[in-house]
């Protein structure tokens, strides 16, 4: 069963433009959700968690700017912006935060953002 | 800061062989987890170790904290194996971070 419903799976971004993602938490019990970035080299990196609604958290990176928004208990999204380099984004949900051995981080397909 | 060195980079075997895969961390991690990237390119959970080791199948993980690393043992490798694996450790202070290995990329040949 799919935890998270992320859209879109691929995004051509025109330099100097934005881009908005959406992740759909699937079941609630997983209300944990964070946003991570893979960058051309493959490597991961945490970006942002938000547990809860209303939450919002903004972050500057090498090749991007990010703005992460718990806009429900149910969503999560993330503008891009910026961008000067293409990266994949990933949503994840975990049952808790800082727990014991139950905490596992759960992926979602990703969003595969390209630099026109 | 907190880093992981995951070894090592690119790894080949032919079926039916095995070797490990080793995380190795510079600050006391609280938990490890590994996962493998699928070929649509989405990470697959196989471990979460607060301590100890697990087992699933023909994998096979140990964590310790104390001695900060973190080792995926794979026994009889089938094609269907081969892919990129990553770890990824909680840091113990800071609040809530995963910080992610560089990867491994395995290939599994007949």
């Amino acid at each position: 069963v799919t935890l998270l419903e992320q859209n879109p799976r691929w995004r051509l971004v025109p330099r100097g433009q934005a881009v908005n993602l959406r992740c759909i938490l699937k079941n609630s019990q997983y209300p944990w959700m964070s946003w991570y970035q893979q960058d051309l080299q493959k490597q991961l990196q945490w970006l942002f968690t938000l547990r809860s609604p209303g939450d919002k958290e903004v972050k500057s990176l090498p090749g991007a700017d990010y703005l992460a928004t718990r806009v429900t208990d149910t969503e999560l999204r993330l503008q891009v912006a910026n961008m000067s380099q293409g990266r994949t984004l990933y949503c994840t949900c975990s049952p808790r935060l800082g727990g014991p051995s139950q905490n596992t981080l759960y992926f979602g397909a990703g969003t595969r953002l390209s630099v026109l | 800061g907190d880093q992981v060195e995951q070894s090592p980079s690119a790894l080949s075997l032919h079926e039916g062989t095995g070797s490990a895969l080793r995380c190795n961390f510079t600050t006391t991690m609280r938990a490890v987890q590994w996962f493998r990237k699928n070929s649509r390119g989405s990470l697959i959970n196989l471990f979460y170790l607060a301590s100890g080791t697990k087992e699933n199948g023909r994998l096979k993980s140990a964590f310790d904290s104390k001695e900060r690393y973190s080792t995926l043992h794979i026994r009889d490798a089938q094609l269907e194996d081969s892919g990129t694996y990553f770890c990824a450790a909680e840091t113990g202070t800071g609040g809530y971070k995963v910080v992610f290995g560089s990867g491994t990329r395995l290939l599994v040949s007949p």
